[in-house]
This record gives structure tokens, C-alpha cells and sequence, in this order.
């Protein structure tokens, strides 16, 4: 069954640095989506991504996709404390509809 | 901007109890889903539901398990006899049939003792 699986699995920085977290597959795709989600909160939908698309952008997230690599990446551009939470990549094979497989995440802490 | 409710937003149980979980999804959508997340760990996906019937389901969603649109707005996923290990926050997730992006909701915790 297809994983995804995210690195680096927890990432420090200060704010105004910007956060890179990766999250790689293992079957192929229909699209693929991030969600972050605060501690002990619901998840909230970051960015969706489609097989046939290389990179998305919505404000600060930048998300990349390398179907070649069964990769993507997810960039926060000048990060703030409020983006403290974890992250999670979870694709979908099927088309839509269908259930989606969650990664474990990166916990990002940016720090004031 | 319209959301995903869900209730209650914690439940404690005694082991062998049967619970309920409710959910609103989003007035316009036609696919429900239910994941769970153990503390801890991965978001793991356990039933869809379509057109009044499950349309696929984990291996973790056995016999125990059922889920029910009872009405036009309510989805609810029941647990007929709680174990310890089903101890975890469940989310209920939809979306219409215009986009793949599922909408979740704020989960409800779900505590076996």
C-alpha cells in the first residue's frame, strides 16, 4: 500500500526563517495534498497538488511535486510562530473520492 | 465560510459501551469520510460513504464499526462495543463533487477506559 512518509520528522527554527519539509511516496498518484494541524486540533487543508502539475503556490506555502521521485516538498516562506504545528502530506490514488494516505508528519516549531 | 462540525468534541466510555459520533458535513457535499488518529500517530483512513453506501473501507473498520446518514445533514460513525485501543480522535472529513480536497472536521476525542 502506498505511504507517505515526511522528513525531517521534527524542524526548529527562528522566525523569519523559512521551513522545508518533504514528504515522499510510494505508488502513484492522483494528487497529492498537505494539511497542517495544531496540537490536539483538526486538520486544516493547506494546498492541493494534481499528478500533472510541478509546483503550487498559495501566500507564503510553496509546494513542489517530482512524480519521477514519488516527492513532494512543502515551503513556508518567512515563517511565523503561528505556523508552529505539525505538518502532514497525504495523496490520493484513485481519482478523488476515495480515502486519502496520511504521512506522520513534520512538527514544526519556529520560534519568536 | 462553511465547515465540517462534529459532536461531541470529547467522549469518555467505559470499555464494551456503544458510542456515537456525530457529524455535519458541508451542506453541498456528497462523500463522507471517517479517519482516526491514535495520540501519537498517523491519520488513519476507515470508511467512505457515498450515495447512501460505503463505498470502500479499511481493515481496521470491522464488524464493531458502522456508519449511518441518518438524515439530510448528519453522518455518524458508530462503535457498537468500545475496546482500550479504540481510545483515539476520530475526524469526520467531506467534499462535494467538485474538488478532491477534503474538508475535516475539529474531531471528537474518544476515550476508552
Amino acid at each position: 500500500s502506498q505511504q507517505g512518509e515526511e522528513d525531517p520528522q521534527a524542524l526548529s527554527i527562528q522566525e523569519g526563517e523559512n521551513a522545508t519539509m518533504n514528504c515522499s511516496y510510494k505508488t502513484s498518484i492522483n494528487n497529492l495534498q498537505w494539511y497542517r494541524q495544531n496540537s490536539g486540533r483538526g486538520l486544516v487543508h493547506l494546498i492541493l497538488i494534481r499528478s500533472n502539475e510541478r509546483e503550487k503556490h498559495s501566500g507564503r506555502l510553496r509546494v513542489t511535486l517530482d512524480t519521477s521521485k514519488k516527492s513532494s516538498s512543502l515551503l513556508i516562506t518567512a515563517s511565523r510562530a503561528a505556523d508552529t504545528a505539525s505538518y502532514f502530506c497525504a495523496t490520493d490514488a484513485s481519482g478523488g473520492y476515495n480515502k486519502l494516505i496520511f504521512g506522520a508528519g513534520t512538527r514544526l516549531a519556529v520560534h519568536p | 465560510e462553511p465547515e465540517v462540525t462534529q459532536t461531541p468534541s470529547h467522549q469518555v466510555t467505559q470499555m464494551g459501551q456503544e458510542v456515537i459520533l456525530r457529524c455535519v458535513p458541508i451542506s453541498n457535499h456528497l462523500y463522507f469520510y471517517w479517519y482516526r488518529q491514535i495520540l501519537g500517530q498517523k491519520v488513519e483512513f476507515l470508511v467512505s460513504f457515498y450515495n447512501n453506501e460505503i463505498s470502500e473501507k479499511s481493515e481496521i473498520f470491522d464488524d464493531q464499526f458502522s456508519v449511518e446518514r441518518p438524515d439530510g445533514s448528519n453522518f455518524t460513525l458508530k462503535i457498537r462495543s468500545t475496546k482500550l485501543e479504540d481510545s483515539a480522535m476520530y475526524f469526520c472529513a467531506s467534499n462535494p463533487v467538485s474538488t478532491d480536497t477534503q474538508y475535516f472536521g475539529p474531531g471528537t476525542r474518544l476515550t476508552v477506559l
